[in-house]
């Protein structure tokens, strides 16, 4: 069964200071990878998505993940922080394949803070 | 054009009673999702229709929940008898189709009090 892990329930960062956000999944094949936004109030939104092409994502808003399958991680970066970062961030996980692409699993979530 | 919508955007309701939530998916959209977000929490999801095969239900929590979409359009979710534990935010999301990103709607808050 597939899983998803971030580690960090909170993580707070300077403005213009590096994102990290931590991602590990587990799964038996090789999976799609997503990293999904919600704003306060909002519903989700896609950042990024991996499907087996560019082991280097990239996706709005100056994000970018790196898929790396020896490490089972999908980390969530952005060079610089901005205040409109603030925001809840979720790494979600589905098999590959035919048939496979139905539900994701989503991690716990990660809420970034950007102070001045 | 228009995104997944959902209603409504609030519901309180009184433990015991049923309520029905709706999802008005992307047009042309084949696949329809449902996911519970409790507070603090990830997504669970609950449950999957794609097209007019049979939806996958493993997600639902128990029989008190359940859903209908007819064709490839809105999707109606029941709760029946509610419970102070199923208070979340319900979320809809549709996807195009094989391989595409699912689009989420804003949600409806359900409140048992």
């Amino acid at each position: 069964a597939q899983s998803v892990t971030q580690l960090g329930s909170h993580v707070s960062v300077s403005e213009g200071a590096l994102v990290l956000l931590r991602c590990n999944y587990s799964s038996s094949v090789p999976p799609y990878l997503f990293w999904y936004v919600q704003y306060p109030n909002q519903g989700l939104q896609l950042l990024l998505k991996y499907t087996s092409a560019a082991t280097l994502v990239k996706g709005i808003n100056g994000f970018e993940a790196e898929f790396k399958k020896s490490e089972t991680s999908f980390h969530l970066t952005k060079p610089s922080a901005h205040m409109s970062d603030a925001a809840e961030y979720f790494c979600a996980v589905t098999p590959s394949g035919t048939g496979g692409y139905n539900k994701l699993i989503f991690g716990a979530g990660t809420r970034l803070a950007v102070h001045p | 054009g228009a995104g997944v919508s959902q209603s409504p955007s609030n519901k309180v309701t009184e433990k015991g009673k049923d309520v029905e939530l709706r999802c008005d998916p992307i047009s042309g959209h084949t696949a329809l999702y449902w996911y519970r977000q409790r507070l603090g929490q990830g997504l669970e999801f609950l449950i999957y229709f794609q097209g007019n095969s049979a939806p996958d239900k493993s997600g639902l929590p128990s029989d008190r929940f359940s859903a209908e979409r007819t064709g490839e359009s809105v999707s109606t979710l029941t709760i029946q008898r509610t419970q102070q534990e199923d208070s979340a935010v319900y979320l809809c999301a549709s996807r195009a189709g094989p391989e595409m990103e699912q689009y989420f709607g804003p949600g409806t808050r359900l409140t048992v009090t």
